[in-house]
């Protein structure tokens, strides 16, 4: 069965520019979360959506939003960038929620994205 | 609050021979402990999890972890690496209840020498 798509791979922006990233999570799965990945910060959480609804978020600005669609699909939109904004954007999906044993995520491949 | 520490942020070694990837974790309740591996250019693949039972994990590709609740320690090995064992390593910890969301640690590089 098809992966976690992310697109796009690649992206670069220019300062203050805005950004869309798309998700599709594996067939099924109704929990997406998105992910930052830098050298010096690790992985850090972003946002979970659930069923079109957001059900946990990390510590960011708003400048960071995020969606999730019908089909599950989800977006990440980050307005006014910043060169702090360089990274590795990672989305996972899973079928957790309510009592489903953990299966752990499946991550994208991660949009790659810098900001000049 | 729970948090996870990965004690080596690199660890170098030669091909074939064994290697452990330290984790340490805190938790105030029981906890849901999984690794990942993190190849270049690439997402993080579940390599195994434990959820509970056996404290002896084991993964995909030659890996295994133990859980050990007394020292919160879910240390990683592997007998004999190979060249292509090289990549990000991480591990990560959950609660059973509340959010979903797990906390990951910082990440060991695997570095594996011919």
């Amino acid at each position: 069965k098809a992966g976690v798509t992310q697109t796009p791979r690649y992206l670069i922006k220019t300062r203050g520019q805005q950004v869309t990233l798309s998700c599709s999570p594996i067939s099924g799965h109704r929990s997406v979360s998105w992910y930052q990945q830098t050298p010096g910060q690790g992985l850090q959480f972003l946002f979970e959506y659930f069923s079109e609804t957001q059900r946990n978020k990390g510590n960011f600005p708003g400048r960071f939003s995020g969606r999730q669609f019908s089909n599950s699909r989800s977006e990440m939109n980050v307005s006014t960038l910043e060169l702090g904004d360089s990274a590795l954007y990672l989305c996972a999906s899973s079928l957790e929620g309510g009592s489903i044993s953990p299966i752990g995520y499946t991550f994208g491949s991660g949009t790659r994205l810098t900001v000049v | 609050a729970q948090s996870v520490t990965q004690l080596d942020s690199q660890v170098p070694v030669f091909e074939e021979a064994p290697v452990e990837l330290r984790c340490n974790y805190s938790s105030s309740v029981s906890v849901y402990l999984f690794w990942y591996v993190q190849y270049p250019n690439q997402g993080l693949q579940l390599l195994l999890k434990y959820l509970s039972g056996s404290t002896l994990v084991k993964g995909i590709n030659g890996f295994e972890a133990e859980f050990n609740k007394s020292q919160t320690s879910f240390h990683l090995r592997k007998p004999s690496v190979h060249i292509s064992d090289t990549a990000e390593y991480f591990c990560a910890v959950r609660s059973p209840g509340g959010s979903y969301i797990p906390t990951f640690g910082r990440g060991t590089s695997l570095i594996v020498h011919p």
